[in-house]
């Protein structure tokens, strides 16, 4: 069982729609992340947040729009996406100031835009 | 900029032969190596990680991992693979830009044949 637990696990959605992926962790990390994967293709980083802080934006568009409510729990809004942005949709955290610190990845959303 | 090479992006082997699946890296800075798996419709589990210091560092499963600085690899092996080892297989790398940015390879899809 993973202990990172991700809502939805199928999302279909319109280029019009508004819609939220929700990501919990119980491990008592402090650094959260999402990638977004297509398939046969390697996870690409969007966002880290550290201690609720936005970190890291690698550039993501802003119909993209991540959230950190509490160290807990961390949504990604999504309005207006392009057929393009279909993909699996990963959230993963790790513990924060070890810089070895591995990943824990929650099984995904897998997002189909129409 | 980091980066990640897996030579072959398809790996095959009989049930109960030798695993060997490529990783080469590339960093300015002492890395942090990381080997994830892959399971359909999942997200990525952690197989093993480097730890400063060490040549062989072992996992989960029966992987081990043999760390080569002077090659610049991080090549994954198991002695004899079983059918439930079929699965995706990533290299990742982070340190350069940041520990929290993880730099994935293309990944090798491992099959096993009965």
């Amino acid at each position: 069982d993973t202990e990172v637990t991700q809502t939805p696990k199928h999302l279909v959605m319109g280029m019009t729609n508004k819609k939220s992926l929700k990501c919990e962790q119980h491990m008592g990390h402090r650094a959260m992340y999402w990638y977004k994967q297509k398939a046969k293709k390697p996870p690409e980083l969007m966002f880290v947040y550290s201690y609720e802080k936005l970190s890291i934006n690698e550039s993501v568009p802003s119909r993209f729009s991540p959230e950190c409510p509490n160290s807990s729990l961390l949504n990604l809004h999504l309005h207006a996406l392009q057929p393009e942005d279909s993909a699996l949709y990963l959230c993963a955290s790790s513990q924060e100031g070890q810089e070895n610190s591995p990943l824990h990845f929650g099984n995904g959303t897998r997002l189909t835009v129409t | 900029a980091q980066s990640v090479t897996q030579l072959g992006s398809h790996v095959s082997v009989s049930e109960g032969a030798l695993v060997l699946l490529r990783c080469n890296y590339s960093s300015s800075v002492p890395p942090y190596l990381f080997w994830y798996v892959q399971y359909p419709n999942q997200g990525l589990q952690l197989l093993l990680k480097y730890t400063t210091g060490a040549t062989l560092v072992k996992g989960i499963n029966g992987f081990e991992a043999e760390f080569k600085k002077s090659e610049t690899s991080f090549h994954l092996t198991k002695p004899s693979a079983h059918m439930s080892d079929a699965a995706e297989y990533f290299c990742a790398v982070s340190g350069d830009g940041g520990y929290q940015k993880v730099t994935f390879g293309i990944g090798t899809k491992l099959q096993v044949i009965p």
